[in-house]
């Protein structure tokens, strides 16, 4: 199957700094991705809708200015936690959808990169 | 909202079948049938999808009913590395997967 590839798997910071999350498609091209954030015991959330060369669409209650997402290619997503709290500390997830089948689009995920903010 | 509904938790002993019912009463004629699974610490991995036929791969088999309002994701033979949380979720083409709370299995020896 597809392969997407996310980086970091882990990262520590500290409060007030930024962390830059990228997302890849190895080896098919995303015009959509995907990001998600999951706390413990808790299912996925989906955070936003990233569409390469626009700018991201982001669900009620998450701030655009805070998480930052850039698509600009069709096989990089990233995504900036700017100013860091220990509250944004969770396991963020991409996924990028791979249309070319006929019998319906396949998602696949990135490992996740679980973000510690200390 | 997840337009799904699935157990919270299901056991299975190794080697023998594991059956997961997914109730989804209010699908739409275009929303296909999906399903993921998650392991500890991991994304989300792709099972099988399917819209209103039955699918086999070789990771699982899926049972759609005919009025499509509910399905089965069939495991034929579970092993210990299938232990996870299941996601069974209706999705349209075009938008993005939406994740109720799943249903944790459990496989024993």
């Amino acid at each position: 199957g597809a392969v997407v590839s996310q980086h970091p798997s882990w990262v520590i910071c500290k409060s007030g700094t930024s962390v830059k999350i990228e997302c890849r498609s190895l080896d098919f091209q995303a015009t959509t991705m995907f990001w998600y954030r999951q706390f413990p015991k808790q299912s996925l959330m989906l955070m936003a809708t990233s569409n390469e060369g626009s700018k991201a669409t982001y669900e009620q209650g998450v701030e655009k200015d805070k998480f930052l997402i850039n698509h600009a290619s069709l096989t990089l997503s990233t995504l900036t936690v700017t100013s860091a709290h220990p509250e944004d500390s969770s396991f963020y997830i991409c996924s990028a959808r791979d249309g070319q089948g006929r019998r319906g689009e396949k998602l696949f995920f990135g490992s996740g990169t679980q973000l510690s903010v200390l | 909202d997840a337009k799904t509904t699935q157990p919270t938790s299901m056991d299975c002993a190794e080697g023998r079948a594991a059956n997961l019912p997914c109730n989804h009463s209010t699908i739409s004629g275009n929303e296909y049938v999906y399903w993921y699974r998650q392991i500890h610490s991991q994304g989300p991995q792709y099972i099988i999808h399917g819209l209103k036929n039955n699918e086999t791969n070789e990771m699982a088999s899926l049972i759609i009913t005919e009025d499509r309002k509910s399905s089965t994701l069939i495991l034929p033979h579970a092993t210990l590395r299938d232990t996870a949380v299941y996601y069974c979720i209706v999705h349209q083409a075009g938008t993005a997967l939406i994740f109720g709370k799943g249903t944790t299995l459990s496989v024993s020896s």
